[in-house]
């Protein structure tokens, strides 16, 4: 079964550079997504096709995709930034894979 | 604006059965993808279910295959799991999710139902 590996954790200071990793096979040729989750509260889509922004979205989430590797990359981290992230894809056995998830935390 | 309501959970005692409802509005229902996707205590999102807006394509996780099924009614605006054999590793808070743009693109989520398995 296909599987997408995160870091349980990622620790960044205010006003800098967040970048969340997520391994799998041959992701670059599969679409990826992102997701926020807050404490207490529903995903939230942030990117969505490796590098597109949902409307309502900030600019400072950006994200990439090649080789077996997909990236967000959060640019002035914001203390409201401070949520759990998962990234997602498609596997043409497994169908709706997501990553452990990864807990940023912003201090 | 779109919103996804789910109901149905509780208490079940393992091997019991329970159907989930997800009622939809703001949205042509029928035109969108629908999923599923849990989250156990303390833990990461797992997809269980997808089902095309026309029912002609369904999706399952291993996990569920063959004690799940996934339907809906496209003139109640309502997405459907039923649980059969449930097991105490099914105990979670269950989303139901829009897809867009593609199945497995989840735009919108709802608040979640949760589902406690325990004798």
């Amino acid at each position: 079964s296909y599987e997408l590996t995160q870091p349980p954790s990622v620790s960044v200071s205010p006003g800098q550079t967040a970048s969340i990793t997520c391994s799998g096979d041959k992701l670059g040729v599969k679409y990826s997504c992102w997701y926020q989750q807050k404490p207490g509260q529903s995903p939230v889509l942030v990117i969505y096709q490796d590098t597109k922004r949902p409307s309502g979205i900030p600019e400072r989430f950006s994200g990439s995709n090649s080789g077996n590797t997909a990236t967000l990359t959060i640019s002035g981290t914001q203390a409201m930034d401070e949520a759990d992230y998962y990234c997602q894809a498609w596997d043409s056995s497994t169908y709706v894979v997501f990553g452990g998830g990864t807990k940023l935390t912003v201090l | 604006e779109v919103q996804l309501v789910e109901s149905g959970g509780g208490l079940v005692q393992p091997g019991g059965s329970l159907r989930l409802s997800c009622a939809a509005s703001g949205f042509t229902f029928s035109n969108y993808a629908m999923s599923w996707v849990r989250q156990a205590p303390g833990k990461g999102l797992e997809w269980v279910s997808a089902l095309s807006g026309s029912s002609a394509g369904t999706y399952f996780a291993d996990s569920v295959k063959g004690r799940f099924t996934i339907s809906r009614d496209n003139s109640k605006n309502t997405l459907y799991l039923q649980m059969n054999s449930l097991r105490a590793e099914d105990t979670a808070v269950y989303y139901c999710a829009k897809g867009w743009l593609t199945l497995h693109t989840f735009d919108h989520w709802g608040q979640g139902t949760l589902v406690t398995v325990s004798s």
